[in-house]
């Protein structure tokens, strides 16, 4: 089944306590962004890659980290999470067609991160 | 300005009604146009994309795009209760990144 699968689906985590969020997708998608989710403020994005070692930082960047080594997997990094980071966390992925038209984002099942 | 607006709603129509949705843009650009469903504390899941203006149909469901007007629309037909979600629209511009709006908040009353 094609997917994108995020792990853990909930974290509950103290401040400053290194921690990441694993995201995979089996679809050989090029694209994978992450987007973090706060009510009121809509989803928001964080970080995008275009491809393998390609990220770049999206509206939200701050306090967070990517690394693309493989294409499959695009984990996100809190260094010292603090508690404004609580919220709920959405990865991604997309394919790009010949033309470079997006055929639409899969998300994955999202991370409900809870920092105190 | 935001780059995307939506209607935050809520929406309420009975069951059988259509629902409209609306969406407006920013940059003009823009070339690919999403609507997204997302039930509560549910990942958001792609329901309709549209590239050109006119319509474009898919089951009960029907986008409409207007690039001059800059204007999205979705029409959901025969509106049922388990249509009661948040709908997002989103955008892909100039960045080619894309970007959401706040979402419309749609209840179908059986």
């Amino acid at each position: 089944e094609a997917q994108v699968t995020q792990n853990p689906r909930y974290l509950i985590t103290v401040t400053g306590k290194k921690l990441t969020v694993t995201c995979s997708q089996n679809m050989n998608h090029e694209y994978m962004s992450w987007y973090r989710q706060d009510p009121g403020l809509g989803l928001r994005q964080i970080y995008y890659s275009m491809n393998v070692e390609v990220t770049d930082k999206g509206d939200v960047p701050e306090g967070y980290k990517v690394s693309r080594k493989e294409k499959r997997n695009f984990p996100l990094i809190l260094e010292s999470p603090s508690p404004n980071q609580t919220s709920l966390y959405f990865c991604a992925s997309s394919l790009f067609g010949a033309d470079r038209t997006n055929y639409g984002y899969t998300f994955g099942s999202g991370t409900r991160l809870t920092v105190v | 300005q935001k780059e995307v607006e939506q209607n935050s709603g809520p929406l309420s129509v009975p069951e059988g009604a259509i629902a409209s949705l609306n969406c407006t843009y920013s940059d003009r650009v823009s070339q690919s146009f999403f609507w997204y469903r997302q039930y509560s504390g549910k990942s958001p899941e792609l329901i309709m994309s549209i590239y050109s203006n006119g319509d474009k149909e898919d089951g009960r469901f029907t986008a409409q795009l207007n690039k001059a007007s800059q204007y999205v629309s979705l029409l959901i037909r025969d509106s049922q209760p388990s249509d009661s979600a948040t709908y997002l629209c989103a955008v892909i511009g100039s960045a080619r990144q894309l970007t959401f709006g706040s979402g419309t908040q749609l209840t179908v009353l059986p």
